[in-house]
């Protein structure tokens, strides 16, 4: 049963497109979702989060949109770069404070 | 700045054989976690410890101990490795409740 379902599991993007990774939860009590990004041979890293009261939130070319009542979140990743390629993670924090992800999306920039 | 270290890097295990997995942690945190990534699956929790001495089941714990006796320190045991626990292990760690989690790099296991 997996509680946080992440989509696409890959993506290509050209360089200076649009990424979109969305996510779905079932669990109305999760109250934190973070995105990590992942580079080849390294483990994750904490990239933006957002908070179950705000729609969105913006950090330089990295947004997350997220709809509570439609229990679902997607980051959106603006001018997308080379080096953006790396696998994506969202996540979901339940109480007590661990972490739930998704299942991850590989994305590929081409140049 | 080490971070979070994990050792070692790559093992590769024969059926039914014993390994400990080492994660040190340089940041006075309290939170540590031991977390395997698999393709398609994400990220799963195993085991976690909310503080020096304690430990806690996650998600997949069936076929592995933790141990918490320093407060730096977390190990992950499996005490007879099966092929399903070919994995990318990771281990991360937190100071709070609200505070990020940081990864180490992962120990890649391979079991035969």
């Amino acid at each position: 049963q997996q509680q946080v379902k992440q989509s696409p599991q890959s993506l290509i993007v050209q360089k200076g497109g649009i990424s979109i990774i969305n996510c779905a939860y079932e669990n109305t009590a999760f109250d934190y979702f973070p995105w990590y990004q992942q580079f080849p041979g390294k483990g994750p890293a904490l990239l933006i989060a957002i908070r179950p009261d705000v729609s969105e939130k913006k950090e330089g070319r990295f947004t997350i949109s997220f709809n509570k009542s439609a229990k679902q979140f997607s980051l959106h990743i603006m001018d997308s770069q080379p080096g953006d390629s790396a696998t994506y993670f969202c996540a979901a924090r339940e109480e007590g404070g661990k972490l739930i992800f998704g299942q991850g999306t590989e994305l590929s920039v081409k140049p | 700045n080490a971070g979070v270290t994990q050792t070692p890097k790559f093992r590769v295990l024969k059926t039914g054989q014993s390994m400990t997995l080492l994660c040190a942690q340089d940041m006075n945190h309290e939170y540590m976690y031991w977390y395997r990534q698999d393709p398609g699956m994400g990220l799963r929790l195993i085991h976690y410890s909310v503080g020096e001495g304690t430990t806690a089941k996650g998600e997949v714990p069936d076929g592995y101990n933790v141990s918490r006796l320093k407060k730096q320190n977390f190990l992950l045991g499996l005490e007879s490795a099966a092929p399903s626990q070919t994995s990318v292990y990771f281990c991360a760690s937190r100071s709070s409740y609200n505070s990020p989690l940081h990864f180490g790099n992962g120990t890649r296991l391979t079991v035969t």
